[in-house]
């Protein structure tokens, strides 16, 4: 098993919808969650990230993090065809010998958005 | 524009070829990360920095690569002998002491014949 769970999709909207985007995970040693976005041929663009449980909106945007379940969200409201690209879900633990913080990522999902 | 660059953006080379690529981070972050990406997957992780120290090689990095910092600056990640397994997006990420979110360079597209 992997320790980051991420549908690759594809996911087909259309303009105006609300997307949700997840990622499961089995490493309770995550503390700080981060979502990606990845147009093609591109390096990953930082869009949320969060430290812990609970919620955290950037305008259209909100990721939900529950430790609980092992379980995290991004929401995208009113979706438009410019955010048609690959999500990656991304997490790091704060590693035994100090301050490393090394990403493990999900194989992210293609979203996009019909006009 | 103060985000992390990468040279070159795309690379072919021969199969048993050396290549070198170059990271310049965002000039506070003394932090740097290098990541390897293959088509339909997320990035993984390969090697750390905090400034001029290696602190940390995946298992992925096999005894054909080497990354050094000399100075804390930029970075620079060298393939020995590719293999056409090499091919990939190789990204490298930067981040504040303190902080703990990444920001990624555009990578360098490694495409071996």
């Amino acid at each position: 098993q992997k320790e980051v769970e991420q549908d690759p999709g594809p996911l087909s909207v259309p303009e105006g919808a609300i997307v949700s985007l997840n990622c499961t995970y089995s490493n309770s040693a995550f503390q700080y969650f981060m979502w990606y976005r990845q147009y093609s041929r591109k390096g990953p663009e930082l869009l949320m990230y969060t430290y812990s449980s609970g919620n955290k909106e950037d305008g259209r945007f909100t990721a939900q993090v529950d430790k609980s379940s092992k379980y995290i969200s991004l929401f995208i409201r009113d979706s438009q065809p410019s955010d048609s690209a690959t999500y990656l879900c991304a997490m790091s633990a704060l590693n035994s010998g100090g301050s490393n913080y090394k990403l493990t990522f999900g194989k992210g999902t293609l979203l996009t958005v019909n006009p | 524009d103060t985000g992390v660059s990468q040279d070159p953006r795309h690379k072919i080379t021969k199969r048993g070829q050396n290549v070198t690529f170059r990271c310049d981070p965002i000039s506070e972050h003394n932090r740097l990360y290098w990541y390897r990406q293959t088509l339909g997957q997320g990035p993984e992780f390969l090697t750390y920095f905090q400034n001029e120290a290696q602190l940390e090689k995946s298992r992925l990095l096999s005894d054909r690569f080497s990354a050094e910092r000399p100075k804390g600056s930029f970075s620079t990640l060298e393939i020995q002998r590719t293999e056409q397994g090499d091919s990939a997006m190789y990204l490298c990420a930067s981040r504040i002491a303190g902080g703990y979110e990444q920001y990624f360079g555009p990578g360098t597209r490694l495409t071996v014949t």
